[in-house]
């Protein structure tokens, strides 16, 4: 049973730049969360998709957006890369809101 | 925001001694959980804790939650090397249409030394 995967493993763009990152979910789960996690900090919540729609945002600006497919996959776009959004994005899979269970994580650097 | 606070945040050890780590956090919850980090790889999930829970364990792992302190403490057994990660606690925050968002901690960076 495949657990959840992260595409690419890591990722290098300059300021200005467009970021697409991909998420496939645990077999059997239906939910996806992301989360950022900046280098020596814990992760913070971006958002949570459920049946294809955006459930809950954190505090993150309208540059990170998202997008759930019908087989659950999602996907994590970044516009206008600043400096700051070099990070650790994580991805998560949830059965609705049950434990969620963590991707090996994107690490983007953005130069 | 950060819910959580991890201390210590940092604790080094001799191999097979016992580890404890605590995590405070500030609002009510459902549930709190601890995850695992390898070297600023993925999340391991490790315990989950109810809020009506006041222990649980699993192999090597012991999680107490006091809701009166809104604290838990996340105790490692007998370290091996393998332990060496950085431990975090989370906090599930139910939103809006059920969603669950988890709120983390810095976390505690564990060294198991030989």
């Amino acid at each position: 049973d495949a657990g959840v995967t992260q595409s690419p493993t890591h990722l290098i763009k300059t300021r200005g730049q467009q970021v697409t990152l991909r998420c496939s979910p645990k077999s059997g789960h239906d939910t996806v969360s992301w989360y950022q996690q900046a280098l020596g900090q814990g992760p913070q919540f971006i958002f949570q998709y459920y049946e294809e729609e955006e459930r809950q945002r954190g505090n993150f600006p309208d540059r990170f957006s998202g997008h759930q497919f019908p087989n659950y996959s999602s996907e994590l776009n970044v516009n206008a890369l600043l400096l700051g959004d070099s990070a650790l994005y994580l991805c998560a899979s949830s059965w609705g809101s049950r434990e969620q269970f963590f991707g090996p994580g994107t690490r983007l650097t953005v130069l | 925001s950060q819910q959580g606070e991890e201390d210590p945040q940092a604790l080094s050890i001799q191999e097979g001694e016992n580890a404890t780590m605590n995590c405070s956090y500030k609002t009510s919850i459902n549930n709190l959980q601890w995850y695992k980090q390898n070297s600023g790889r993925g999340l391991v999930h490790l315990i989950l804790i109810r809020s009506n829970e006041r222990e649980k364990h699993s192999g090597r792992l012991r999680v107490t939650l006091d809701t009166s302190k809104k604290s838990s403490s996340l105790l490692i057994t007998a370290s091996r090397a393998a332990d060496t990660a950085s431990y975090f606690c989370a906090t599930d925050k139910r939103g809006i249409q059920g969603a669950q968002k988890l709120v983390f901690g810095q976390g505690t960076r564990l060294t198991i030394n030989p």
